[in-house]
């Protein structure tokens, strides 16, 4: 049973529509992330989250925004959409395995697949 | 800078036989290091990892994989390929943010 949640799955929408991907979990994880992965391509961070109240900017640069008012939530919203957005957008959430060793261990929801005509 | 290179986007195999999947890092710190599983239509799901200690890391459904500094490698094997391996993998490295490559398909013949 999945410990992280994703909706929509899938969603087609025209161009300059505002849209929002949901994701939430249920482990009570602190950090969470999104990442946008097109076919063949590997996944790229475009946001992250420590905690409450704290959202940064990943490495590809995405005209999307975050929130993250509560722990478990973490929703992705594009303003205006266009083709360029069409992707996959994977939501993930993690725990550090052992103080010592630091390592954050990501666990993924299913994904939210966008078409944007 | 870390970075993740995965040799060969696209692998095959017959059914019994080794699957061996490819993955090279950069990291100018020493590295932590994973190998997820992608299903059709599901996330990522963590297959096995390096933090310290023995190099040689198991993980599920009988896949294993073997940390090598000086190689700067981390290759995943699994001696006898089953069907339902069938999926994408993706190396990644990284503490708090991970870097994934670009993933490899596995196909697996009868």
């Amino acid at each position: 049973e999945a410990d992280i949640y994703q909706t929509p799955r899938y969603l087609v929408i025209g161009t300059g529509k505002k849209i929002t991907l949901e994701c939430s979990q249920t482990m009570g994880h602190d950090k969470m992330y999104w990442y946008q992965q097109d076919p063949g391509m590997e996944l790229h961070l475009i946001h992250y989250s420590y905690g409450v109240n704290s959202t940064e900017k990943g490495d590809l640069s995405s005209e999307s925004t975050v929130s993250r008012i509560r722990t478990e939530h973490f929703p992705l919203t594009l303003e205006s959409a266009r083709p360029s957005h069409t992707s996959q957008y994977l939501c993930a959430s993690s725990e550090v395995t052992g103080r010592i060793s630091g390592a954050n261990v990501l666990t993924f929801g299913a994904g939210s697949r966008l078409t944007v005509l | 800078a870390q970075s993740v290179t995965q040799l060969g986007s696209h692998v095959s195999v017959s059914e019994g036989a080794l699957v061996l999947l490819r993955c090279n890092y950069s990291s100018s710190v020493p590295p932590y290091l994973f190998w997820y599983v992608q299903y059709p239509n599901q996330g990522l799901q963590l297959l096995l990892k390096y933090t310290t200690g023995a190099t040689l890391v198991k993980g599920i459904n009988g896949f294993e994989a073997e940390f090598k500094k000086s190689e700067t490698s981390f290759h995943l094997t699994k001696p006898s390929a089953h069907m339902s391996d069938a999926a994408e993998y993706f190396c990644a490295v990284g503490a708090q943010k991970l870097v994934f490559g670009q993933g490899t398909r596995l196909t697996i013949n009868p």
